[in-house]
């Protein structure tokens, strides 16, 4: 296993448009999380699944944000009529229980122009 | 909710010098970890630490959870230890899974 995959690497989009990022995460975790960092600050918590379940969300997580994972393995990040404050660093994470270690994929940049 | 705070906020040194990094939280925690973010902003994990102390390499970190604090030591730092550390805490309170990351620290090592 070579850890937790992210696609795109890298996105830019036109104000408006809809856009979905894939997290692939280490295959025997069953905990996935979503976190967006924008320039200067830390990551900041979005979203959450145990397995299937979206167990927990953000306030940061508006209506135009939605997030899936169908079977309990990868999971989709979308987007819908972005904004340019939508402009960040998507980082996805994933561990196996929830005091142990958690490991981050390479991020999915996105720039809103 | 639980806060954190990194200091110092930017660190200058030159190659060879030893430095530390200090994690404030308000909170106990039930998991904390250092990260090191690569230019390409890609976390890299450096320790697994939520009490007691782990060494690695030229990398040692202590976590003294009942005066919720973390101190990070970079011994004889070379310039590819350049970049943004990140603390990041997992609260035992309220039942939430995230974990809360300060603003970090960012190390710079000249040659």
């Amino acid at each position: 296993d070579t850890g937790v995959s992210q696609n795109p690497r890298h996105k830019i989009t036109k104000r408006g448009q809809n856009v979905t990022f894939r997290c692939d995460p280490i295959s025997e975790h069953n905990r996935l999380y979503w976190y967006r960092q924008t320039l200067g600050q830390g990551p900041e918590f979005l979203t959450y699944f145990q397995n299937e379940a979206q167990l927990e969300k953000s306030r940061l997580l508006s209506d135009r944000f939605s997030a899936e994972r169908p079977k309990g393995s990868f999971s989709t990040l979308e987007i819908q009529r972005t904004e340019q404050g939508d402009s960040a660093m998507y980082l996805c994470a994933s561990r196996w229980a929830q005091n142990t270690e958690a490991f981050f994929g390479q991020g999915t940049r996105l720039t809103v122009v | 909710g639980i806060q954190v705070e990194q200091s110092p906020p930017d660190l200058i040194l030159q190659e060879g010098a030893n430095s530390t990094l200090r994690c404030n939280f308000s909170d106990s925690v039930n998991n904390l970890q250092w990260f090191h973010q690569n230019p390409w902003g890609q976390l890299i994990n450096l320790f697994y630490i939520p009490s007691g102390t782990k060494q690695n390499g030229r990398l040692s970190a202590t976590t003294v959870a009942t005066e919720r604090y973390s101190l990070l030591y970079i011994s004889s730092s070379q310039t590819t230890d350049s970049g943004v550390y990140f603390c990041a805490v997992g609260s035992r309170q309220g039942g939430s899974e995230k974990l809360v990351f300060g603003k970090g620290t960012k190390l710079t090592v000249n040659p």
